[in-house]
């Protein structure tokens, strides 16, 4: 089956601090693509940052980066320096490389709290 | 345009009556996805154009929902006899390739069927 999980509801963080986002997911296909969505409440996903399966280096995207275990089946997202805009909903997701839709795989998410 | 763009914002219908939402994607781009958000739920993939033509409606629920894109631009999604359960967010998003690099979203529109 096809499935990512994420594990915490909600997540609270302090301005300035750092925050990480766990994700794991479950696919028998090595060719994949995963992604981070932020989905604030004006409803609309945002692209954080996305991670080609095939390689080893995790991505970064400001203060945003990556931890991707291929092995383990996790991608989890740290925030750095955390800002009042960066609460949201965010969500992991992915999507085989080998598709020829290009359809993605959602997590239930994650509601990231940001205290001043 | 310069984003996705998805009307109405908000839609409240009475159960059994038929309802169309409308997105209009990036211009130029060619793959086009709908999906539907229930509350405090990850999106879930419904049908996806590529062009004109749908070349996966594998997410559709049943024969109640139905979708176009005759001009590969603006797509419809159409949603008849409503019901209850059918009460979600419905996501638009268009890509220029596949959605390996991720896609464009549109706000949604947020329907509600009472």
């Amino acid at each position: 089956a096809q499935t990512v999980t994420q594990s915490q509801p909600e997540m609270s963080v302090q301005e300035a601090e750092t925050v990480t986002l766990s994700c794991t997911y479950d696919t028998s296909e090595s060719d994949y693509y995963l992604f981070w969505y932020k989905q604030p409440p004006s409803r609309q996903m945002i692209l954080v940052i996305r991670q080609e399966a095939y390689k080893q280096q995790n991505a970064t995207e400001n203060r945003f980066s990556v931890n991707f275990q291929k092995a383990a089946k996790s991608f989890s997202l740290k925030i750095s320096d955390s800002q009042l805009g960066d609460a949201a909903m965010y969500f992991c997701a992915f999507t085989h490389g080998s598709s020829n839709t290009g359809k993605l795989i959602f997590g239930q998410g994650t509601t990231l709290q940001v205290k001043p | 345009g310069a984003g996705v763009s998805q009307t109405p914002s908000n839609k409240v219908t009475e159960k059994g009556k038929y309802v169309e939402l409308r997105c209009d994607p990036i211009s130029g781009h060619t793959a086009l996805y709908w999906y539907r958000q229930s509350l405090g739920q990850g999106p879930e993939f419904l049908i996806y154009f590529q062009g004109t033509g749908a070349a996966d409606d594998s997410g559709l629920p049943n024969d109640r929902f139905f979708a176009v894109r005759p001009e590969g631009s603006v797509s419809t999604l159409k949603i008849q006899r409503t019901e209850r359960g059918d009460s979600a967010v419905y996501l638009c998003a268009s890509s220029s390739d596949r959605g390996t690099y991720g896609y464009t979203f549109g706000s949604g529109t947020r329907l509600t069927v009472v």
